[in-house]
């Protein structure tokens, strides 16, 4: 059974400094990952979908890495913002299936 | 386009109440997904729709749950009746397909979120 684990739960920096979000699943044979942020009381919003061929996506400040073999992948924030705090979500789609497996996600707090 | 739309955005009502859910998702997606998030489980599939067939329901937690996708535009997810162990946050997502195309279609496979519905059984 996949489990996807998250760490660390919470995160506070100060603005600008670059950071990196923690994501681990036990089964290698996912489909694709992807990472996630969730505002609150708002819903969830794609940021970048890693397929398992792939070793890394980027979309603006944001670069998303797949390490299958350790079970793995990271986001990485450079120069943070306030605007970036949020919860940030992993989800592993397994092979042959269409189900995502969510972590907890990491509360991130980017100080002014 | 607007996005997924999910109507109510709250939702409070008594123990044995009926509750109805509803999802619009974005036009073009043949993907429907009903998720509910709680504190102590996190995020969890309910249901996924394909062209309009519900394809697994094995996450809806009982019978109380039902969920029906009449057409392309348009879904809900009923629970008669609502217990308060039922209050959580309830999301709609949709996705152009959930296949398992070439590398290159992987975008299509991304979900995109409403705003979510969060039930209160009080």
């Amino acid at each position: 059974k996949q489990e996807v684990t998250q760490i660390p739960a919470a995160l506070s920096v100060p603005e600008g400094e670059n950071l990196v979000l923690n994501c681990s699943f036990t089964d290698s044979a996912i489909y694709n990952l992807q990472w996630f942020r969730q505002d609150p009381g708002k819903g969830l919003t794609s940021l970048l979908l890693i397929q398992s061929s792939q070793r890394e996506q980027t979309s603006g400040r944001l670069n998303a890495s797949l390490d299958k073999s350790s079970g793995r992948s990271t986001l990485y924030i450079a120069a943070s913002q306030p605007g970036d705090s949020a919860t940030y979500l992993c989800a592993a789609r397994m092979d042959s299936s269409y189900k995502l497996i969510f972590g907890s996600g990491t509360r991130l707090l980017v100080r002014p | 386009d607007a996005g997924v739309i999910q109507s109510p955005r709250h939702e409070v009502t008594e123990m044995g109440q009926e509750v109805t859910l509803r999802c619009k998702p974005i036009s073009g997606h043949n993907s429907l997904f009903w998720y509910r998030q709680t504190m102590m489980r996190g995020l969890e599939l309910l249901i996924y729709f394909n062209n309009n067939v519900p394809i697994d329901d094995s996450g809806m937690p009982e019978d109380r749950f039902s969920a029906k996708m009449p057409n392309a535009s348009f879904s809900t997810l009923k629970i008669q009746p609502s217990e308060p162990r039922d209050s959580a946050v309830y999301f709609c997502a949709s996705s152009l397909r959930q296949g398992f195309g070439l590398a290159g279609e992987g975008s299509k496979n991304i979900q995109y979120f409403g705003a979510g519905t969060r039930l209160s059984v009080l």
